[in-house]
């Protein structure tokens, strides 16, 4: 089945410092990937739709200049926060889709961030 | 993005005991996948739902899909341990729009 490879799956920064998340279709192509945010115990929360050659979509209250999204090609997309802050701390997820809606949406592992 | 209710949010059961978890909507949606997810790791998909009525089993888990295509259901029996986890439904809206219930944490006690 498609796989989502996510990584790097936790990492530790310092305030002020910027940390890149990369989610990477190994076995298909996404023109479409998307960027999660979780808390335990809760559910997803959409933080913005990426899209392949343009600029991403993102969710109202989201801040673009802080969570950069990069899709350069077909099979990767990154997310960067930007001088992260504690309260940036979380559970960031990817996800994409391998052809027609019936297929489901493959999650990456995850990564978790904590901003010391 | 469309509102997907999910209850209960949280369930702890014996094991061997049976349970059922719930997502509705007053909206229709094209699809409907349920997933399920361990701490620390992403979502996994469980099973996709498209034609209203459809019932679909996975050896002792039941998903059923409402006529109308506004509400689905989940009904695990004889829940074993490794049936822990959070369970999650999306509802799809044409290609992308996704619609994310709350989520539903089981815990299957020994």
């Amino acid at each position: 089945g498609a796989v989502v490879s996510q990584h790097p799956s936790r990492v530790i920064c310092k305030s002020g410092t910027s940390v890149k998340i990369e989610c990477r279709s190994l076995d298909f192509q996404a023109t479409t990937m998307f960027w999660y945010r979780q808390f335990p115990k809760q559910s997803l929360m959409l933080m913005a739709t990426s899209n392949e050659g343009s600029k991403a979509t993102y969710e109202q209250g989201v801040e673009k200049d802080k969570f950069l999204i990069n899709h350069a090609s077909l099979t990767l997309s990154t997310l960067t926060v930007t001088s992260a802050h504690p309260e940036d701390s979380s559970f960031y997820i990817c996800s994409a889709r391998d052809g027609w809606a019936g297929n489901g949406y493959t999650f990456g592992s995850g990564t978790r961030l904590t901003v010391v | 993005t469309q509102l997907l209710e999910q209850s209960p949010q949280f369930l702890s059961i014996q094991e061997g005991e049976n349970l059922t978890v719930y997502c509705n909507s007053s909206s229709v949606f094209s699809s409907l996948q349920w997933y399920r997810q361990e701490p620390g790791e992403g979502p996994v998909l469980l099973v996709t739902v498209v034609t209203g009525g459809e019932v679909k089993k996975l050896k002792r888990l039941t998903f059923q899909f409402g006529d109308a295509r506004k509400d689905s259901s989940l009904h695990i029996t004889a829940a074993q341990p490794g049936d822990t986890g959070l369970y999650l439904c999306v509802g799809g809206v044409g290609d992308y729009k996704l619609s994310f219930g709350a989520g539903t944490t089981v815990t299957v006690r020994a």
